[in-house]
């Protein structure tokens, strides 16, 4: 947690083909990390999280990774379809571990 | 529909005035978070309750001031608003007990100072 760093800023892929966000954190005691999917003008939504006693976790499409060791977490999306166009946040920890800091964003656009 | 109601969804205003934002957390939860997301900007933490009580300050101005209620509802006050306050704000809950847990969040009021 505390300083977040998330990379692309913007992603563009055609339909179909995978997208692969990743995040970086710099608080090595840091166990668990959410992922936040914003369509436009609504509220951030969790679509998938993992905690740091796994190294992988898989709900369909989506799918997140975690290497302790690099203090980094990736998002996966295989077979994208518009709908999945959005932005992403990753969160981590802050080092209170009570609250959450959150990278500044992936903007995902799928193309038909 | 993530269970944290957030009132009101659009609020207009004029500069130097104050306004009051309400959030009412999902049933269970305790603690609630503040976070001003401005036009194609990130998630800021402003601050965080826990059971009626501060938990936690992020870049909350001094103009700013939030606090939750015995029913664990919370409110997000904000005065001298200047026309860069204009933002989406969104309160999101957690069960809050310890640790980072997930939060769950409201549909947002997006606040334009004029």
């Amino acid at each position: 947690g505390e300083n977040v760093e998330q990379h692309p800023s913007t992603l563009s892929v055609q339909e179909g083909d995978s997208a692969v966000i990743k995040c970086t954190y710099s608080d090595s005691a840091s166990n668990y990390f959410p992922w936040y999917k914003q369509e436009l003008g609504k509220r951030p939504q969790l679509i998938i999280d993992i905690r740091s006693n796994v190294g992988e976790k898989k709900d369909q499409r989506i799918a997140v990774t975690l290497n302790k060791t690099a203090k980094h977490f990736s998002l996966h999306i295989t077979e994208t379809q518009p709908e999945d166009s959005a932005v992403y946040f990753c969160a981590a920890p802050n080092r209170h571990g009570q609250n959450f800091v959150f990278g500044p964003g992936t903007r995902l656009s799928v193309l038909p | 529909d993530s269970g944290v109601t957030q009132t009101p969804k659009h609020l207009i205003t004029a500069t130097g005035q104050r306004v009051t934002l309400r959030c009412s957390p999902r049933s269970g939860d305790l603690s609630v978070y503040w976070y001003q997301q401005s036009l194609d900007q990130g998630l800021q933490f402003l601050i965080q309750y826990y059971n009626g009580e501060e938990r936690a300050k992020g870049n909350i101005l001094e103009r700013f001031s939030a606090q939750q209620f015995p029913d664990l509802h919370s409110e997000l006050n904000l005065s001298s608003l200047e026309l860069g306050d204009s933002a989406l704000y969104f309160c999101a809950s957690s069960v809050g007990t310890s640790g980072p847990d997930t939060q769950y969040f409201g549909p947002g009021t997006r606040l334009t100072v004029l």
